[in-house]
């Protein structure tokens, strides 16, 4: 338990689903992240926030759409995915953004677009 | 661009060190080394992280070589559930500017 939680642990969608992704850390951090860990790839970051304000985009295309309405809790919503978006979507958590400390990731969502 | 180079697979006998090797040649004075490991299907767990000084809590040691070009983690008595994919990670700050990369896969065996 990494005080991390991510909701659902797996999901199955169609192209067509609209479907959200939970996240919630009990650690009082102020930043947090989405990361896309596809099969045999490295993590790849998302999005970062930091005191709920989006500080990093990665490029990540409007398919994707991230919310953060407290530091506690980030949200992934997603639409009209693709086959190749199936990946483990991991959250992760920081005091901050700055300053070298360590980051605490959830258990993930395994998601699979059909 | 590969900030740090790992082996990609190594065996450990279940009860003894295993000791994990990263090449950072091209660190700058102010990178951190940083190291998460990745039991399957699981999300990446902190494990340790220094500056230049050897470091050493209930996980792991580090120790980082004095040009700090390479360093070491090692799990003293390693068990079944250490095995993981083990990432170094060199980087200033938190987890918005560490790059992971495919890290090495230590199988534990009895």
């Amino acid at each position: 338990e990494t005080g991390v939680t991510q909701t659902p642990r797996h999901l199955v969608m169609g192209m067509t689903n609209k479907k959200s992704l939970k996240c919630e850390q009990h650690l009082g951090h102020n930043a947090m992240y989405w990361y896309k860990q596809s099969a045999k790839k490295p993590l790849e970051l998302m999005f970062v926030y930091n005191f709920k304000e989006q500080t990093e985009n990665n490029s990540v295309p409007s398919r994707f759409s991230p919310e953060c309405p407290n530091s506690s809790h980030l949200f992934l919503h997603l639409h009209t995915l693709q086959p190749e978006d199936s990946a483990l979507y991991l959250c992760a958590s920081s005091q901050g953004e700055i300053g070298n400390t360590e980051a605490f990731f959830g258990q993930g969502t395994r998601l699979t677009v059909v | 661009d590969a900030k740090t180079t790992q082996p990609p697979s190594m065996d450990c006998a279940e009860g003894r060190a295993a000791n994990l090797p990263c090449n950072h040649s091209t660190i700058s004075g102010n990178e951190y080394v940083y190291w998460y490991r990745q039991i399957h299907s699981q999300g990446p767990q902190y494990i340790i992280h220094g500056l230049k000084n050897n470091e050493t809590n209930e996980m792991a040691s580090l120790i980082i070589t004095e040009d700090r070009k390479s360093s070491t983690l090692i799990l003293p008595h390693a068990t079944l559930r250490d095995t993981a994919v083990y990432y170094c990670i060199v980087g200033i700050g938190t987890a918005s500017k560490l790059t992971f990369g495919t890290g090495t896969r230590l199988q534990v065996t009895l």
